[in-house]
């Protein structure tokens, strides 16, 4: 069964940066999309941007553009997400989510990686 | 930008009843590319309907979608005790934005 698993909670100081990873189960990992979503606490849901692992072409959304890096490893079947200069609203538990290439709806999520961003 | 509105905030039924829940666009969703979402507490959201109206792998028939342009809907024909939770709409059609989310909570 195909599964996304993501990386371990982490907590942050103001300024700083956090690298989540999402590792693909299965031999589909260049088939699909792979985008990151975000949650803070008891709010709703936020895309951040995709990429394709194929090729490693990303799109950003534009709130997060010049503090998001995402970046794949094909040998390793993970996608990693890289947030840099944490203010303490990017609170938030991040997940990663597949879809398919053509349209962009998520199919299957990983379950999600809390990171705090406390001084 | 697309803006999701969904309504009502919080919806209060019993299990068995049916549920309603509306998702409009600030424009229009070109190809009813719009999906709906499950999220219970402490866990993934869970896609329900993809293109407005197909229903995810595995997902029972008492969910249905239904909508174009800029009105979209989300029918639970009989309320399961399963399906209290928080369900979120999400246009593709334009980049990529979620509605705020409907509560639907035992009554």
């Amino acid at each position: 069964q195909v599964q996304l698993v993501q990386s371990g909670t982490e907590v942050k100081k103001p300024g700083a940066s956090v690298t989540v990873s999402c590792k693909a189960s299965g031999n589909t990992f260049t088939r699909y999309y792979m985008h990151w979503v975000r949650q803070a606490p008891g709010q709703g849901l936020e895309w951040m941007g995709m990429i394709n692992p194929s090729g490693g072409s990303t799109n950003y959304a534009q709130k997060f553009q010049g503090r998001v890096t995402m970046t794949r490893d094909t040998s390793a079947s993970t996608v990693y997400m890289e947030l840099s200069s944490l203010r303490s609203d990017d609170t938030a538990v991040y997940y990663c989510a597949r879809g398919p290439t053509a349209y962009w709806y998520f199919d299957l999520w990983g379950r999600g990686t809390l990171v705090t961003v406390s001084s | 930008e697309i803006v999701l509105t969904q309504s009502p905030g919080t919806l209060s039924l019993s299990p068995g009843e049916r549920a309603t829940l509306s998702c409009r666009a600030s424009q229009s969703v070109t190809s009813s590319y719009l999906a709906w979402y499950q999220q219970k507490p402490g866990q993934a959201p869970r896609l329900l309907i993809f293109s407005a109206s197909s229903r995810a792998t595995g997902i029972p028939d008492r969910f249905s979608g239904s909508g174009s342009g800029t009105d979209f809907a989300l029918t639970i024909s009989r309320l399961e005790p399963e399906d209290f939770a928080v369900y979120y709409c999400q246009q593709y059609a334009s980049s990529l934005t979620f509605g705020g989310g409907t509560k639907v909570q035992i009554k």
